[in-house]
Protein backbone atom coordinates (compact mmCIF):
# COMPACT_ATOMS: atom_id res chain seq x y z
CA UNK A 1 0.00 0.00 0.00
CA UNK A 2 1.09 3.66 -0.67
CA UNK A 3 2.14 5.65 1.64
CA UNK A 4 3.31 9.30 2.39
CA UNK A 5 5.06 10.76 5.57
CA UNK A 6 5.96 13.90 6.42
CA UNK A 7 7.19 14.03 9.58
CA UNK A 8 7.56 17.73 10.03
CA UNK A 9 3.83 19.28 11.72
CA UNK A 10 5.08 23.10 11.30
CA UNK A 11 7.82 24.35 10.74
CA UNK A 12 8.66 27.99 11.07
CA UNK A 13 11.58 30.00 10.62
CA UNK A 14 12.56 33.96 9.71
CA UNK A 15 12.72 35.29 6.24
CA UNK A 16 15.85 34.66 4.32
CA UNK A 17 16.40 31.44 6.27
CA UNK A 18 16.83 27.93 4.06
CA UNK A 19 14.30 25.51 5.35
CA UNK A 20 13.78 21.92 4.02
CA UNK A 21 10.56 20.04 4.12
CA UNK A 22 11.33 16.60 4.57
CA UNK A 23 8.91 13.57 2.70
CA UNK A 24 9.43 9.65 3.13
CA UNK A 25 7.67 7.57 0.94
CA UNK A 26 6.14 4.01 0.52
CA UNK A 27 5.31 1.98 -2.31
CA UNK A 28 5.50 -1.70 -4.01
CA UNK A 29 5.82 -0.36 -7.90
CA UNK A 30 8.74 0.27 -9.52
CA UNK A 31 6.74 3.29 -11.48
CA UNK A 32 5.78 5.85 -9.26
CA UNK A 33 5.30 9.69 -9.44
CA UNK A 34 5.61 12.29 -6.48
CA UNK A 35 4.63 15.54 -6.58
CA UNK A 36 4.90 18.34 -4.19
CA UNK A 37 2.12 20.76 -3.84
CA UNK A 38 1.51 24.49 -2.37
CA UNK A 39 -1.47 25.35 -0.22
CA UNK A 40 -2.09 29.28 0.68
CA UNK A 41 -5.04 30.18 3.02
CA UNK A 42 -7.20 31.02 0.22
CA UNK A 43 -7.10 27.03 -0.29
CA UNK A 44 -6.34 26.18 -3.90
CA UNK A 45 -3.43 23.39 -3.98
CA UNK A 46 -1.05 24.78 -6.42
CA UNK A 47 1.25 22.36 -8.29
CA UNK A 48 4.95 22.71 -7.87
CA UNK A 49 6.92 19.55 -9.25
CA UNK A 50 6.39 16.01 -10.57
CA UNK A 51 9.02 13.59 -10.76
CA UNK A 52 8.85 9.91 -12.11
CA UNK A 53 10.77 7.26 -10.62
CA UNK A 54 13.54 6.73 -13.21
CA UNK A 55 14.25 10.36 -13.20
CA UNK A 56 16.61 10.55 -9.90
CA UNK A 57 18.38 14.23 -11.00
CA UNK A 58 17.57 16.87 -8.18
CA UNK A 59 15.58 20.47 -9.57
CA UNK A 60 16.41 23.14 -9.12
CA UNK A 61 13.43 26.09 -10.18
CA UNK A 62 14.53 29.62 -8.60
CA UNK A 63 14.44 29.52 -4.78
CA UNK A 64 13.05 26.01 -4.76
CA UNK A 65 14.99 23.20 -5.56
CA UNK A 66 14.34 19.00 -5.17
CA UNK A 67 16.30 15.96 -3.63
CA UNK A 68 15.15 12.77 -4.87
CA UNK A 69 17.13 10.08 -3.65
CA UNK A 70 15.00 6.24 -4.23
CA UNK A 71 17.81 4.49 -1.88
CA UNK A 72 15.93 6.12 1.04
CA UNK A 73 12.88 6.37 -0.63
CA UNK A 74 12.85 10.19 0.23
CA UNK A 75 11.66 13.58 -1.87
CA UNK A 76 12.74 16.87 -0.28
CA UNK A 77 12.27 20.42 -0.59
CA UNK A 78 14.14 22.83 -0.09
CA UNK A 79 13.46 26.21 -0.24
CA UNK A 80 16.33 29.19 -0.54
CA UNK A 81 16.30 32.29 1.22
CA UNK A 82 12.39 31.65 2.43
CA UNK A 83 10.09 34.70 2.08
CA UNK A 84 6.87 35.85 3.84
CA UNK A 85 4.95 34.67 0.40
CA UNK A 86 6.06 31.42 1.16
CA UNK A 87 3.63 30.54 3.87
CA UNK A 88 1.12 28.22 3.52
CA UNK A 89 0.96 24.42 3.85
CA UNK A 90 3.00 22.28 1.74
CA UNK A 91 1.80 18.72 0.18
CA UNK A 92 3.99 16.13 -0.85
CA UNK A 93 2.13 12.88 -2.62
CA UNK A 94 2.92 10.07 -4.39
CA UNK A 95 0.84 8.13 -7.10
CA UNK A 96 1.86 4.68 -8.28
CA UNK A 97 1.30 2.48 -11.48
CA UNK A 98 -1.22 0.10 -9.64
CA UNK A 99 -0.94 -2.01 -13.00
CA UNK A 100 -1.73 0.67 -15.35
CA UNK A 101 -5.53 0.04 -13.75
CA UNK A 102 -5.43 3.13 -11.24
CA UNK A 103 -5.70 6.25 -12.71
CA UNK A 104 -5.33 9.50 -10.21
CA UNK A 105 -4.83 7.80 -7.05
CA UNK A 106 -2.93 10.30 -5.19
CA UNK A 107 -1.54 9.62 -1.93
CA UNK A 108 -1.01 12.48 0.10
CA UNK A 109 1.13 13.38 3.24
CA UNK A 110 -0.15 14.96 6.47
CA UNK A 111 0.70 18.62 5.05
CA UNK A 112 3.53 20.75 6.63
CA UNK A 113 2.71 24.04 7.92
CA UNK A 114 5.62 26.01 6.58
CA UNK A 115 5.69 30.00 8.87
CA UNK A 116 8.06 32.12 7.39
CA UNK A 117 8.20 35.54 9.41
CA UNK A 118 9.50 39.09 8.58
CA UNK B 1 -9.91 31.99 -17.29
CA UNK B 2 -8.44 30.27 -14.45
CA UNK B 3 -7.49 26.58 -15.07
CA UNK B 4 -10.29 25.16 -12.59
CA UNK B 5 -13.04 26.83 -10.94
CA UNK B 6 -15.44 25.73 -8.08
CA UNK B 7 -18.76 27.15 -6.70
CA UNK B 8 -19.74 28.33 -4.29
CA UNK B 9 -16.12 28.86 -2.12
CA UNK B 10 -18.40 29.09 0.92
CA UNK B 11 -21.84 27.09 1.77
CA UNK B 12 -23.23 26.91 5.17
CA UNK B 13 -26.23 24.50 5.42
CA UNK B 14 -28.52 22.25 7.69
CA UNK B 15 -28.39 18.57 7.72
CA UNK B 16 -31.88 18.74 5.83
CA UNK B 17 -30.43 20.59 3.23
CA UNK B 18 -29.74 19.83 -0.44
CA UNK B 19 -26.93 21.68 -2.02
CA UNK B 20 -24.91 20.92 -5.18
CA UNK B 21 -21.20 22.01 -5.50
CA UNK B 22 -19.65 22.76 -8.84
CA UNK B 23 -16.68 22.87 -10.46
CA UNK B 24 -15.39 23.40 -14.28
CA UNK B 25 -12.15 23.38 -15.73
CA UNK B 26 -11.49 25.05 -18.42
CA UNK B 27 -7.71 23.08 -19.34
CA UNK B 28 -9.21 20.55 -21.71
CA UNK B 29 -8.62 17.82 -19.18
CA UNK B 30 -10.36 14.13 -19.41
CA UNK B 31 -10.37 13.41 -15.83
CA UNK B 32 -12.21 15.17 -12.79
CA UNK B 33 -11.82 14.15 -9.08
CA UNK B 34 -13.50 15.50 -5.61
CA UNK B 35 -11.24 15.51 -2.37
CA UNK B 36 -12.13 16.18 0.75
CA UNK B 37 -10.12 17.60 3.28
CA UNK B 38 -10.71 17.96 6.91
CA UNK B 39 -8.83 19.43 9.94
CA UNK B 40 -5.42 17.59 10.32
CA UNK B 41 -6.67 14.72 7.89
CA UNK B 42 -4.78 14.00 4.81
CA UNK B 43 -6.41 15.18 1.84
CA UNK B 44 -9.05 12.22 0.66
CA UNK B 45 -9.92 10.66 -2.32
CA UNK B 46 -13.69 10.88 -3.38
CA UNK B 47 -14.38 10.15 -6.45
CA UNK B 48 -12.95 9.59 -9.90
CA UNK B 49 -14.49 10.17 -13.36
CA UNK B 50 -12.62 9.56 -16.13
CA UNK B 51 -14.08 10.34 -20.06
CA UNK B 52 -17.15 11.23 -17.77
CA UNK B 53 -17.36 7.86 -16.43
CA UNK B 54 -16.64 7.07 -12.68
CA UNK B 55 -13.83 5.25 -11.93
CA UNK B 56 -13.40 5.38 -8.44
CA UNK B 57 -15.66 5.64 -5.28
CA UNK B 58 -13.60 5.38 -2.21
CA UNK B 59 -16.37 4.23 0.14
CA UNK B 60 -18.20 7.70 0.28
CA UNK B 61 -21.63 7.66 1.76
CA UNK B 62 -24.16 7.89 -0.33
CA UNK B 63 -25.45 11.08 0.73
CA UNK B 64 -22.34 11.98 -1.39
CA UNK B 65 -23.93 11.91 -4.99
CA UNK B 66 -21.57 13.10 -7.90
CA UNK B 67 -21.79 13.76 -11.20
CA UNK B 68 -20.17 14.19 -14.43
CA UNK B 69 -22.40 15.28 -17.23
CA UNK B 70 -19.16 16.38 -19.61
CA UNK B 71 -15.89 16.08 -18.99
CA UNK B 72 -15.77 19.87 -18.62
CA UNK B 73 -18.17 19.79 -15.54
CA UNK B 74 -18.40 18.04 -12.26
CA UNK B 75 -20.63 18.01 -9.31
CA UNK B 76 -20.89 17.37 -5.82
CA UNK B 77 -24.89 17.01 -4.62
CA UNK B 78 -25.42 16.79 -1.03
CA UNK B 79 -28.30 16.01 1.41
CA UNK B 80 -28.82 14.83 5.03
CA UNK B 81 -25.52 15.38 5.68
CA UNK B 82 -23.82 15.63 9.06
CA UNK B 83 -21.34 17.79 11.02
CA UNK B 84 -18.66 15.79 10.53
CA UNK B 85 -18.75 16.30 6.83
CA UNK B 86 -17.87 20.02 7.27
CA UNK B 87 -14.49 19.87 5.71
CA UNK B 88 -12.93 21.48 2.52
CA UNK B 89 -13.98 20.30 -1.03
CA UNK B 90 -11.66 20.04 -3.65
CA UNK B 91 -12.09 19.33 -7.40
CA UNK B 92 -9.01 18.82 -9.65
CA UNK B 93 -8.82 17.78 -12.62
CA UNK B 94 -5.85 16.07 -15.09
CA UNK B 95 -5.52 14.61 -18.77
CA UNK B 96 -5.08 10.93 -18.83
CA UNK B 97 -3.24 8.86 -20.79
CA UNK B 98 -3.93 5.43 -22.57
CA UNK B 99 -1.87 3.15 -19.79
CA UNK B 100 -2.23 5.36 -16.72
CA UNK B 101 0.97 7.49 -16.69
CA UNK B 102 -0.43 9.44 -13.43
CA UNK B 103 -0.42 13.21 -15.10
CA UNK B 104 -0.61 16.05 -12.95
CA UNK B 105 -3.84 16.86 -11.27
CA UNK B 106 -4.65 20.40 -10.95
CA UNK B 107 -7.19 21.21 -8.14
CA UNK B 108 -9.48 24.35 -8.13
CA UNK B 109 -10.08 27.09 -5.00
CA UNK B 110 -12.41 24.38 -3.01
CA UNK B 111 -15.48 24.88 -1.61
CA UNK B 112 -15.40 25.43 2.41
CA UNK B 113 -19.08 23.60 3.59
CA UNK B 114 -20.10 24.22 7.23
CA UNK B 115 -22.78 21.81 7.95
CA UNK B 116 -25.07 22.55 11.03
Amino acid sequence: AQKVTQAQTEISVVEKEDVTLDCVYETRDTTYYLFWYKQPPSGELVFLIRRNSFDEQNEISGRYSWNFQKSTSSFNFTITASQVVDSAVYFCALSDDAGGTSYGKLTFGQGTILTVHP
Amino acid sequence: ETGVTQTPRHLVMGMTNKKSLKCEQHLGHNAMYWYKQSAKKPLELMFVYNFKEQTENNSVPSRFSPECPNSSHLFLHLHTLQPEDSALYLCASSQELAGGSEETQYFGPGTRLLVL
